[in-house]
């Protein structure tokens, strides 16, 4: 099946910081879908991005298919960015199946 | 706003009980996924459907199986819960692509 990577694995940023998160995956994808994991356990839906740039306030994500890969840029880090973040992908030849990413921890500090 | 519901957050339950994980999508999706969440293993996918009364195995379905028998609502049936069973299950419902996750259940089995 399709392999998906994320670096790096953790991440500590003070407050104010700028970070780029990465996710290469192994093969050609339908869907790719960048989620925040909270404290709490939920995971929140920042970005479904198969191709392409997309921008939601502080945070942006890059896909380029033909390379396989998924940027997700936090800027002007606050304390709740903090959590898990996962890239997940649908490959081509499995409908509506995500493969997860093993996530990136961040934590933001004052 | 997308709304994902799972009947309980936190759940203990004793090995050999019969356990039942609710789910309630209120967006008229037609997929329902199950997932588990486990330390270093990430998210795994244990069942998912595509219609009423379809389902489908996913990575991981031995020890459980499912039931949806309205589009609204997919339940997942722990037939005889085992302490390995102890984990955190995210439910989702996509239409298309985008999915979207409820808050979780905690489940311990002692």
């Amino acid at each position: 099946g399709i392999q998906v990577e994320q670096s790096p694995p953790d991440l500590i940023l003070q407050e104010g910081a700028n970070s780029t998160l990465r996710c290469n995956f192994s093969d050609s994808v339908n869907n790719l879908q960048w989620f925040h994991q909270n404290p709490w356990g939920q995971l929140i839906n920042l970005f479904y991005i198969p191709s392409g740039t997309k921008q939601n306030g502080r945070l942006s994500a890059t896909t380029v298919a033909t390379e396989r890969y998924s940027l997700l840029y936090i800027s002007s880090s606050q304390t709740t960015d903090s959590g898990v973040y996962f890239c997940a992908v649908e490959d081509t030849g499995t409908a509506s199946k995500l493969t997860f990413g093993t996530g990136t921890r961040l934590q933001v500090t004052l | 706003d997308v709304k994902v519901t799972q009947s309980s957050r936190y759940l203990v339950k004793r090995t050999g009980e019969k356990v039942f994980l609710e789910c309630v999508q209120d967006m008229d999706h037609e997929n329902m996924f199950w997932y588990r969440q486990d330390p270093g293993l990430g998210l795994r996918l244990i069942y998912f459907s595509y219609d009423v009364k379809m389902k489908e195995k996913g990575d991981i379905p031995e020890g459980y199986s499912v039931s949806r028998e309205k589009k609204e609502r997919f339940s997942l049936i722990l037939e005889s819960a085992s302490t390995n069973q102890t984990s955190m299950y995210l439910c989702a419902s996509s239409r298309f692509y985008e999915q979207y996750f409820g808050p979780g259940t905690r489940l311990t089995v002692t």
